[in-house]
């Protein structure tokens, strides 16, 4: 099925560890984002691309790293994991952008816990 | 800067009954408004959208209209049914493609 698939759906990690999230689209999307969505805060933006080789930061990006090597791909590198970083973290991709008609299309999110 | 404010939830309502989620917002130019669905243990899902003053968004029986003088943006539904129990995001983007997240209120609808 065409979508935004997300790997693992769940982790837990140890303080210092680090990690990488997973994120593939089929969609030939060029837009791609990564959200945290945390309680009482909504989703807020860690890093988006808007074609493969062009990244950049949004609201939170400390602490995260990306690369877009490819169309498809986007993964989240966490650096060092701290116990801040436990998370509902979600890929969203977007063929023209949020002002498209379709809006973003989101994965169903990696839970992600660190001790 | 650009925000989005929506009502605290959760808002808890029987089966039939109206829904109103209000969303204000601030922002700089013409932005976008946007409502986003998310079911449990799922991702979002683009509900409906309007991109300019007085635009109506509607989809699966919800709507909500563009009002640029009180910059508000509110969801509304005739008819509640329990399968619409989900959290529901206001969103907007003005000026860049970065969307602008409200935090969310949670729907619950008894049957």
């Amino acid at each position: 099925n065409a979508g935004v698939t997300q790997t693992p759906k769940f982790q837990v990690l140890k303080t210092g560890q680090s990690m990488t999230l997973q994120c593939a689209q089929d969609m030939n999307h060029e837009y791609m984002s990564w959200y945290r969505q945390d309680p009482g805060m909504g989703l807020r933006l860690i890093h988006y691309s808007v074609g493969a080789g062009i990244t950049d930061q949004g609201e939170v990006p400390n602490g995260y790293n990306v690369s877009r090597s490819t169309t498809e791909d986007f993964p989240l590198r966490l650096l060092s994991a701290a116990p801040s970083q436990t998370s509902v973290y979600f890929c969203a991709s977007s063929y023209s952008g949020p002002r498209g008609g379709g809006g973003y299309t989101f994965g169903s999110g990696t839970r992600l816990t660190v001790v | 800067g650009n925000s989005v404010t929506q009502m605290e939830g959760p808002v808890t309502l029987s089966e039939e009954a109206f829904l109103t989620i209000n969303c204000t917002y601030t922002a700089t130019g013409y932005p976008s408004l946007f409502w986003y669905v998310q079911y449990p243990g799922e991702g979002l899902q683009l509900l409906l959208k309007a991109t300019k003053a007085d635009d109506k968004g509607s989809n699966k029986g919800f709507e909500a209209t563009y009002r640029k003088e009180t910059t508000s943006f509110h969801l509304e539904k005739g008819s509640v049914q329990v399968s619409d129990s989900a959290v529901y995001f206001c969103a907007l983007i003005s000026g860049t493609y970065k969307y602008i997240f409200g935090t969310g209120t949670r729907l619950k609808v008894l049957a």
